[in-house]
């Protein structure tokens, strides 16, 4: 079964903050992404990666990074924070093969006082 | 713009009894389907998928119909079980590009013991 690991289920931060989200995958998977949900909106996408040291934005990457430096782990930067980036965010992957579904992690709660 | 829609937020069936999950999309560029299904705290959960070749999947319980002409698709869940209980993304994507998933905003089926 693939795991998707999420370092943390719940974070509380400050606005102005730099925040990091961490994500691992354990399949080997090529690529990686970042959603977030939001009651209403469905899940969005912030930014994915198909490969080592490469990235794309999705729909919504404004105030957000990424770094992917390992195949393996793929992470999420708030470059500084804000009560509107308040969310429950995940990450998935998925082999880089045809028709293949995203699997995703359990999700991080993050609220920004 | 919603490319993919789920126009029912909420659903409730009796245990033993069909659910039926509808999802409309506007992109024509589309040629797999997926169905998730989140349960509170936990991260989505990949159900069951439809390649645009074929008009039906099925695997267990759950079968997914995929109109093209209409831009339709729907789940299936026979016989529905209390455990069915959750919210579920239509999501969909094109092979071509970065198979990026685009999301529903999801339904929440309720069933009924």
């Amino acid at each position: 079964d693939v795991k998707v690991t999420q370092s943390s289920r719940y974070l509380v931060k400050r606005t102005g903050e730099k925040v990091f989200l961490e994500c691992v995958q354990d399949m080997d998977h090529e690529n990686m992404f970042w959603y977030r949900q939001d009651p209403g909106l469905g899940l969005r996408l912030i930014y994915f990666s198909y490969d080592v040291k490469m990235k794309e934005k999705g729909d919504i990457p404004e105030g957000y990074s990424v770094s992917r430096e390992k195949k393996e782990r793929f992470s999420l930067i708030l470059e500084s924070a804000s009560t509107n980036q308040t969310s429950m965010y995940l990450c998935a992957s998925r082999a880089g093969t045809e028709n293949q579904p995203q699997h995703f992690g359990d999700g991080t709660r993050l609220s920004i006082l | 713009d919603q490319q993919v829609k789920q126009n029912s937020p909420s659903l409730s069936v009796q245990e033993g009894r069909i659910s039926i999950l509808n999802c409309d999309y506007t992109n024509s560029m589309f040629d797999y389907f997926l169905w998730y299904k989140k349960y509170p705290a936990e991260g989505p959960t990949f159900l069951i998928s439809i390649s645009s070749i074929k008009d039906k999947n099925e695997d267990g319980r759950f079968t997914v119909f995929l109109n093209k002409s209409a831009k339709h698709l729907s789940l299936h869940i026979v016989p529905s079980q209390p455990g069915d209980s959750a919210v579920y993304f239509c999501a969909a994507s094109a092979q071509t590009g970065a198979n990026n998933l685009f999301f529903g905003t999801g339904t929440r089926l309720t069933v009924i013991p």
